[in-house]
């Protein structure tokens, strides 16, 4: 079955204690991207991934890395968690920008 | 200009009526235009794609671009009580690959 998976799907973490949340998909797309969700802001772009070893900052990449190191995995990390990175995360990915996202079911993290 | 706006909604709709969402986008340059429906706890996913002037309908669901006017819309005809969720807009910007969302339109249909 075509899909993205994502872990943890729930996270409660404390301030400054680093964590990654993982992404794959096994769609062989080109295209990886990492949102976050937050009430009245809507779906914001943190990074992008347009292949292995090609990533870019999106609109809200502070207090975030990323990397890709193979085409299938592209894991979000906070090295340094705030309260103000609570949200609900989703991953994508696609053929490339101008295509249909496929978003995995998404990761809600909390941190206090 | 906000790069992707939506009205902001919430829209309510009786059963069978057609719901209007809207959106309009600041980077001329864009070619390719999404809607995205999202039921609330879930995941986004793709209803309607649409890269050229004009009407493009896929059940009762139709999709209009105005590029001239910079302008995106969604048409539902028959709402159904199914169709109850936020919709999101969603446009490529310009040549570095960077994907931008509307803040979405949350809608009800009433039975």
């Amino acid at each position: 079955e075509a899909q993205v998976t994502q872990n943890p799907r729930y996270l409660i973490t404390v301030t400054g204690k680093k964590l990654t949340v993982t992404c794959s998909q096994n769609m062989n797309h080109e295209y990886m991207s990492w949102y976050r969700q937050d009430p009245g802001l809507g779906l914001r772009q943190i990074y992008y991934s347009m292949n292995v070893e090609v990533t870019d900052k999106g609109d809200v990449p502070e207090g975030y890395k990323v990397s890709r190191k193979e085409k299938r995995n592209f894991p979000l990390i906070l090295e340094s968690p705030s309260p103000n990175q609570t949200s609900l995360y989703f991953c994508a990915s696609s053929w490339g920008a101008e295509d249909t996202q496929y978003f995995g079911p998404g990761t809600r993290l909390t941190v206090l | 200009q906000k790069e992707v706006e939506q009205n902001s909604g919430p829209l309510s709709v009786p059963e069978g009526a057609i719901a209007s969402l809207n959106c309009t986008y600041s980077d001329r340059g864009s070619q390719s235009f999404f809607w995205y429906r999202q039921y609330s706890g879930k995941s986004p996913e793709l209803i309607m794609s649409i890269y050229s002037n004009g009407d493009k309908e896929d059940g009762r669901f139709t999709a209009q671009l105005n590029k001239a006017s910079q302008y995106v819309s969604l048409l539902i005809r028959d709402s159904q009580p199914s169709d109850s969720a936020t919709y999101l807009c969603a446009v490529p910007r310009g040549s570095n690959y960077k994907l931008t969302f509307g803040k979405g339109t949350l809608l009800t249909v009433n039975p």
